[in-house]
């Protein structure tokens, strides 16, 4: 069975503070993704990683970095968090470029 | 700039009646599209998928039509059940867009 997992359901976090999320997929796949989903916007991409080492923004990339140290993780780092920040944050991973994707259970993240 | 958009963000259905969901896009260049069924607490899921060479493709309950003249997607749930109640979201390959959802609310 396939699994997408991320480190915490739930984060609060202070405005100012250096903000690591995590991924971890076990299905040796190639790309990664992260998205931000709030009401109204839908899924919106922030980066995604097509290989090890190897990242490309995507449509909201700003105030966000993104590491990819090994094939199985993809981090989502929020350098100094802010309240705008605040939402849910979606990992998913898939096999190639019209490859379905696997999401994890997302990170409800709120920035006080 | 490409677009992926749901004509409509909420959908209630009687439990038993059809429903269909609506999907626009923009870019002609997009060759793959998804469903996919988002569940409160979850992460979004895949229902079915369609490539651009075909124009329709039917899975258990579930039947996804694609008009690339005028750049459509819809899905249609067959008697709808309590279980479907959830968002829905487009995804095309092209720029990796989702539409912003449309929740399907199944009245009983």
């Amino acid at each position: 069975d396939v699994k997408v997992t991320q480190s915490s359901r739930y984060l609060v976090k202070r405005t100012g503070e250096k903000v690591f999320l995590e991924c971890v997929q076990d299905m040796d796949h190639e790309n990664m993704f992260w998205y931000r989903q709030d009401p109204g916007l839908g899924l919106r991409l922030i980066y995604f990683s097509y290989d090890v080492k190897m990242k490309e923004k995507g449509d909201i990339p700003e105030g966000y970095s993104v590491s990819r140290e090994k094939k199985e993780r993809f981090s989502l780092i929020l350098e100094s968090a802010s309240t705008n920040q605040t939402s849910m944050y979606l990992c998913a991973s898939n096999a190639g470029p019209t490859e379905t994707q696997y999401f994890g259970p997302g990170t409800r993240l709120l920035v006080l | 700039g490409e677009s992926v958009g749901l004509h409509l963000p909420t959908l209630s259905v009687q439990e038993g009646d059809n429903s269909i969901i609506n999907c626009a896009y923009s870019n002609s260049a997009s060759d793959y599209f998804i469903w996919y069924k988002q569940e409160s607490g979850k992460g979004p899921q895949f229902i079915i998928d369609i490539r651009s060479n075909m124009d329709k493709r039917q899975g258990q309950r579930v039947t996804v039509l694609l008009n690339k003249t005028v750049k459509h997607l819809s899905l249609q749930i067959a008697a709808t059940q309590p279980g479907d109640s959830a968002v829905y979201f487009c995804f095309n390959d092209y720029k990796l867009s989702f539409g912003a959802g449309t929740t399907v609310t199944v009245r009983a």
